[in-house]
This record gives C-alpha cells, structure tokens and sequence, in this order.
C-alpha cells in the first residue's frame, strides 16, 4: 500500500527557512514525478514544484528565486526548502506522486506550515 | 498561466440531488482536466482524470465532460458523503494550475 509520510517544522519566522521532507513507502519511486502542492487556509490549492527519481525539476515560477526541491533516491525522498518565507507562505503544504501526465494520485497528510513573528 | 475558473464557489445541495460543477480554463486544456474531491481537515482525492477517466474506486455517480476550454463535473443522486469541496487541474502546460474549488454542502 503506498504512503506518502511528511514531516518539517511547523511554525516560522518571517525570513527563515521552510523545510518539508516526504518520504515514500511502497510502489515504484523511479515511475513518477514527485510534487510539493501548498493550501493556504481556507483557500484553494497551488502546485509549487515537481522533481523526478534523477533530479530533474521543474517550479512554479513565483516562488523559483526562493525554492529548493532534492530527492535522494537511495530513501526514496524528496524534499522542500523555500527561504526568506514571509506570512505569505503560510499553507498546509502536501507532497504528492504525480503521474507522467501530471495528475497527483496519492498524497501526503499534509503539514501545516505558519509564519509568524 | 493558464487561469482555471470554477463556478459557482458554493452549492447547496441534498441527499440525492444531480449538482453539477463547472471549470472553465483561460485557453485551449485540449482534454487534460481532473477533477479532485477534498474533505476538511484532508489532502485532496483524485476522482477524473482526462475529462472522463473514473479512478480506481470512484463510484459511478461521478461523472465529467467538456473539451477545449469549459468542462462540467456532475454527482448524480448526491450522498452524504459527497458533501466536500471539489477543484479541477489543467495539466496542459506549466505550472499546473488549479481551480479556486466548490464547496458542496
């Protein structure tokens, strides 16, 4: 059964650093895209990047001079940094398998992420 | 960007009414739409892809259309456990964009 599990620190300061890690148990890690999707409260959702099995990504151009997405495959994780984060930012942020056409078919439980002084 | 317009925002709706969601995308999405469910506090669901395509464990009543720019998503004989917020995807071009989602209630 495959689980996305997803964990980070949960309450910032504007400027500092967001960092999520999702880690992927069962199925196939080198099949799929990987994506970090965000969710601001009570509001929709926006995809922020993708990164596949060899590194490869691709990010939501306003958030790309901010936004770091690694993978170690040897884990079978992917990874989230985003920088100098304002009240902006604050979201639940989901990490997600997507498929080659870019649907995401399994999700993370989320992590609720705030910035606040 | 391509801009993905969801009406209406909310839909009041009971057990086994037919409701129906529209999604309409700021150009041409050829037939690269899926349609997710959401519940509180819950990371969304994939319920369609490809305009039409059921998930695996989707139930029949769910249903979806539309081609180019406009795209429908119909709950025929609404049950209590439909009550969710529901966005549709393009995934025609980067960044993937999502619709502002309908609140079904």
């Amino acid at each position: 059964q495959l689980q996305l599990q997803q964990w980070g620190a949960g309450l910032l300061k504007p400027s500092e650093t967001l960092s999520l890690t999702c880690a992927v148990y069962s199925g196939s890690f080198s099949d799929y895209y990987w994506s970090w999707i965000r969710q601001p409260p009570g509001k929709g959702l926006e995809w922020v990047g993708e990164i596949n099995h060899v590194g490869s990504t691709y990010y939501n151009a306003s958030l790309k001079s901010r936004l770091t997405i690694s993978v170690d495959t040897s884990k079978s994780q992917f990874s989230l940094k985003l920088n100098s984060v304002t009240a902006a930012d604050t979201a639940v942020y989901y990490c997600a398998r997507t498929r080659v056409v870019r649907t995401f078919d399994s999700w993370g439980q989320g992590t609720l992420v705030t910035v606040s002084s | 960007d391509i801009q993905m317009t969801q009406s209406p925002s909310t839909l009041s709706a009971s057990v086994g009414d037919r409701v129906t969601i529209t999604c309409r995308a700021s150009q041409n999405i050829n037939s690269w739409l899926a349609w997710y469910q959401q519940k509180p506090g819950k990371a969304p669901n994939l319920l369609i892809s490809k305009v039409s395509g059921l998930e695996s464990g989707v139930p029949s009543r769910f249903s979806g259309s539309g081609s180019g720019t406009e795209f429908t998503l119909t709950i025929s004989n609404l049950q209590p456990d439909d009550f969710a917020s529901y966005y549709c995807q393009q995934y025609k071009s980067y960044p993937w964009t999502f619709g502002q989602g309908t609140k079904v209630e």
